[in-house]
């Protein structure tokens, strides 16, 4: 079976940090994705790690340990705008994708 | 910009009809994925199609079809709609080789 792993809700405060967690175990593994939905929105996506250690993009950075089946998605500089929904997606195969069920990112002032 | 659009942000239809949900994507990209989104399970792939005319399972394929008659457009087939079917539906592209995958706006479709 497929599964992945990441907490239902975080919460934090505008300018902090907050790292969501995705743990997976998946019949294959060729990477792992993450996009940004807001509410009534497509998802967007955010970055991807295809290889063991940490992307940057500007505030966003993702890391992932394949060994430990396991990547997170780090926020800094949080602002008001990032309060949204986030999934990790694991690439399975040929252009498939499988995603986790989602964490909502409530960012307060 | 790569833009996915898809034929209606609404439907709502009743119980054994036909249902119809075109995607259309303007970057010709070669892939293309239909997804279902319901709250607590994340997005779930239905169908997704590699080149025109093909076609791949996904892991919710029970109860729909779909369609790739041209490069740009997928659809997908509710041959007989039902009250689970009740859902957002999302279509994506991608190009081949890349693991962006873009959405469009979806179709948040009920089935009375």
């Amino acid at each position: 079976g497929q599964s992945l792993e990441q907490p239902s809700e975080v919460t934090a405060v505008e300018g902090a940090i907050v790292q969501i967690n995705c743990t997976y175990q998946t019949s294959g593994f060729y990477g792992l994705s993450w996009y940004q939905q807001h509410d009534g929105g497509a998802p967007t996506f955010l970055s991807y790690n295809g290889l063991d250690g940490l992307e940057e993009t500007g505030r966003f950075s993702s890391f992932l340990s394949r060994s430990d089946s396991y990547g997170y998605l780090l926020l800094q500089e949080l602002q008001m705008k990032d309060s949204a929904s986030y999934f990790c997606a694991v690439h399975t195969g040929f252009q498939k994708l499988v995603f986790g069920t989602g964490t909502r990112l409530l960012v307060s002032p | 910009d790569v833009k996915v659009t898809q034929s209606s942000r609404y439907l709502v239809k009743r119980t054994g009809e036909k249902v119809f949900l075109e995607c259309v994507q303007d970057m010709d990209h070669e892939n293309m994925f239909w997804y279902r989104q319901d709250p607590g399970l994340g997005l779930r792939l239905i169908y997704f199609s590699y080149d025109v005319k093909m076609k791949e399972k996904g892991d919710i394929p029970e109860g729909y079809s779909v369609s790739r008659e041209k490069k740009e457009r997928f659809s997908l087939i509710l041959e007989s709609a039902s009250t689970n079917q009740t859902s957002m539906y999302l279509c994506a592209s991608s190009l081949q080789g890349w693991n962006e995958q873009f959405f469009g706006p979806g179709t948040r479709l009920t089935v009375l």
